[in-house]
């Protein structure tokens, strides 16, 4: 198994750009996860997934959108990229069960840079 | 929303002693609360994680409690090492959405 798979590694935009940051798993988890992680900050949760059709936003959602249409992938996109969305993106999933208390299993995150 | 507190932000220690690390949350319904460890350039670590049906977990060195009435839980870690030098997050999760503390460094002097 690789886990929970991210791409690309490192990426530098120009404000008013656009991409979208990669993320596949091979666990055959339910739910996944966007987290950004600002400069000696915790990480703070972007969108989350719960199974392939269903999505919904985390505490900063805005000027992010999420897409689910397979359970392996969960992409998440950026418009018109801004300053502030300059951090370390991490997806992750985690297999529930419907219990809510599974660990979550990390990618090794995309360092963004918008200038 | 889940709000998680993390206390301190820094924390330095002697190899051998021991270090401490606190958190406090705010929804009574959060029922899961891991720790992860995270070295510089890397991606977070579960160290270890306590259900709310278990007032103390221990794994080698490093032991977590949890007291529920009072909504914290905390992160020991004994006779550190060099290598436990990091920054260590709390998180606490309800609804499955997991919220993370702001984080503690943690260095230790050899």
């Amino acid at each position: 198994n690789a886990g929970v798979t991210q791409t690309p590694k490192f990426r530098i935009l120009k404000i008013g750009q656009s991409m979208t940051l990669q993320c596949t798993q091979d666990m055959n988890h339910n739910y996944m996860y966007w987290y950004r992680q600002d400069p000696g900050m915790g990480l703070k949760l972007i969108y989350y997934s719960v199974g392939a059709g269903i999505t919904d936003k985390g505490e900063v959602p805005n000027g992010y959108n999420v897409s689910r249409s397979t359970t392996e992938d969960f992409p998440l996109r950026l418009e018109l990229a801004a300053p502030s969305q300059t951090s370390v993106y991490f997806c992750a999933s985690s297999d529930d069960r419907g219990r809510g208390n599974s660990p979550l299993h990390f990618g090794n995150g995309t360092r963004l840079t918008v200038t | 929303g889940e709000n998680v507190e993390q206390h301190p932000s820094t924390l330095s220690v002697q190899e051998g002693d021991s270090a401490v690390i606190k958190c406090t949350y705010s929804d009574s319904a959060s029922n899961y609360f891991p720790w992860y460890k995270q070295e510089l350039g890397k991606r977070p670590q579960l160290i270890i994680d306590i259900r709310s049906n278990v007032g103390e977990k221990k794994d080698q060195r490093i032991a977590v409690t949890l007291n529920k009435t009072a909504k914290h839980f905390s992160l020991h870690i004994t006779e550190t090492q060099p290598e436990d030098s990091a920054v260590y997050f709390c998180a606490a999760r309800n609804d499955y959405k997991l919220s993370f503390g702001a984080g503690t460094t943690v260095t230790v002097r050899a």
